[in-house]
């Protein structure tokens, strides 16, 4: 079945560390998204990526980085500059950027140890 | 940017019970979506409808375009109705935004 995967379901960082969220999706999409929800929140926009080799700065992307080198992927680092991690994190996908339905995957949680 | 709005914030019903759940933006959009978000966390896509009216079972969906809202009408409500449902919302060139949700409590 076509779908966006994220990985782990749950992670934990310790101080000072960089972590690596997966999201691969097999939709042949061409447009990715990173979100950040806290509890009791809403959504909100990290990175984007319209299109492979191609991101940009969502209202949020202090302290994340992420890249684009595929089409089916795009991994989302989540640093030790990013003083506030423990959030869920939730990736998304459209057949392309802006006006085109977005399909979530099933989300990561992270926690600092 | 575009500027979102959801009301009611909270909302608690019995299961059977019907309700209805509105979405208030300030820009004109050409793309908007109803997701129901579940205790698990999972964001599950209702309606992609940025304008008309849609139906799927006991849901459906009305975007009023020129008057900058949508409305989700949930009828026969049952407990696995229960989570928060977003509204989200964008136009050509731009991103998605995310209102701040209605949490809905269905009770048996």
């Amino acid at each position: 079945d076509g779908g966006i995967t994220q990985s782990p379901k749950y992670l934990f960082r310790k101080e000072g560390q960089n972590v690596t969220l997966s999201c691969e999706q097999n939709l042949n999409h061409d447009a990715m998204y990173w979100y950040r929800q806290d509890p009791g929140q809403g959504l909100r926009l990290i990175y984007y990526s319209q299109i492979v080799n191609d991101f940009q700065k969502g209202d949020i992307a202090e302290g994340y980085s992420v890249s684009r080198e595929k089409k089916e992927s795009f991994p989302l680092t989540v640093t030790s500059a990013q003083k506030n991690p423990t959030a869920f994190y939730l990736c998304a996908s459209s057949a392309y950027y802006s006006n085109q339905p977005q399909h979530f995957g099933d989300g990561t949680r992270l926690s600092i140890l | 940017g575009i500027q979102v709005e959801q009301s009611p914030p909270d909302l608690i019903l019995q299961e059977g019970a019907n309700s209805t759940l509105r979405c208030n933006f300030s820009d004109s959009v050409n793309n908007l979506q109803w997701f129901h978000q579940n205790p698990w966390g999972q964001l599950i896509n209702l309606f992609y409808i940025p304008s008309g009216t849609k139906q799927n079972g006991r849901l459906s969906a009305t975007t009023v375009a020129t008057e900058r809202y949508s409305l989700l009408y949930i009828s026969s409500s049952q407990t696995t109705d229960s989570g928060v449902y977003f509204c989200a919302v964008g136009n050509y060139g731009q991103n998605f935004v995310f209102g701040p949700g209605t949490r809905l409590s269905v009770l048996p």
